[in-house]
């Protein structure tokens, strides 16, 4: 069965400061990958996703994803982060042909000023 | 906003009590997926239904169904309540049954057991 890892549960950067979240997958194939953000009280919101092609994957509120299939990781970057990137954030897998996600545990985000 | 809509927003009941937590999915999808976050289970696919069918099951307890209706809303019925089961129930939406359709997440449900 597939899992995923994010190994840090809180992580505290300071405003303007560069981000880097981690996730790590367990799968047989290449799965779809996905980072979702879900800020307090709101539901789910995709920050990006990627299929196939170009490793490095850019998504919405200046983030970007690299695949590194050698590593089965998939880490989540922004170069420089704002108050309202606090949030959590979790990585998604779902096996091509599957259909439920299969999130990790999530990252809580601080923004320090 | 999504464009998934859940209903109720809250929900606090008992023990053995039974609830249903309602989903909308965005115009035009035809798939629903229902999800749980807990503190201690973190988030789980529960179960997923397409144009009316069920599709894929997850971690999903005996004591829960689910249905899609003609109209493509969805009901999760929890039943038998348990403490354990208090979490936020969360409907996402996808126009297709394919792991590569986005799926919309509604805002979820609040689900407190006493």
């Amino acid at each position: 069965a597939q899992s995923v890892t994010q190994p840090d549960i809180h992580i505290t950067v300071s405003e303007g400061a560069s981000l880097e979240l981690r996730c790590n997958y367990s799968y047989g194939a290449t799965p779809y990958l996905f980072w979702y953000v879900q800020s307090p009280g709101q539901g789910l919101q995709l920050l990006l996703k990627y299929f196939s092609g170009d490793t490095l994957v850019q998504g919405i509120k200046g983030f970007e994803a690299e695949f590194k299939r050698s590593q089965s990781s998939f880490n989540l970057r922004k170069p420089s982060v704002h108050w309202s990137d606090a949030a959590e954030y979790f990585c998604a897998v779902v096996a091509r042909g599957a259909d439920g996600l299969t999130f990790g545990k999530g990252t809580h985000l601080i923004i320090q000023p | 906003d999504s464009g998934v809509t859940q209903t109720p927003k809250h929900l606090i009941t008992a023990t053995g009590q039974r609830v249903t937590l309602r989903c909308s999915p965005r115009s035009g999808d035809l798939s629903v997926y229902w999800y749980q976050q807990s503190l201690d289970q973190g988030l789980q696919f529960l179960i997923q239904y397409y144009n009316g069918e069920e599709r894929a099951k997850g971690n999903i307890l005996e004591r829960f169904s689910a249905q899609q209706f003609p109209d493509l809303h969805s009901e999760l019925n929890l039943s038998s309540l348990e403490l354990g089961d208090s979490a936020l129930y969360f409907c996402a939406s996808s126009p297709e049954p394919r792991s590569s359709y986005e799926q919309y997440f509604g805002p979820g449900t609040r689900l407190t057991v006493t």
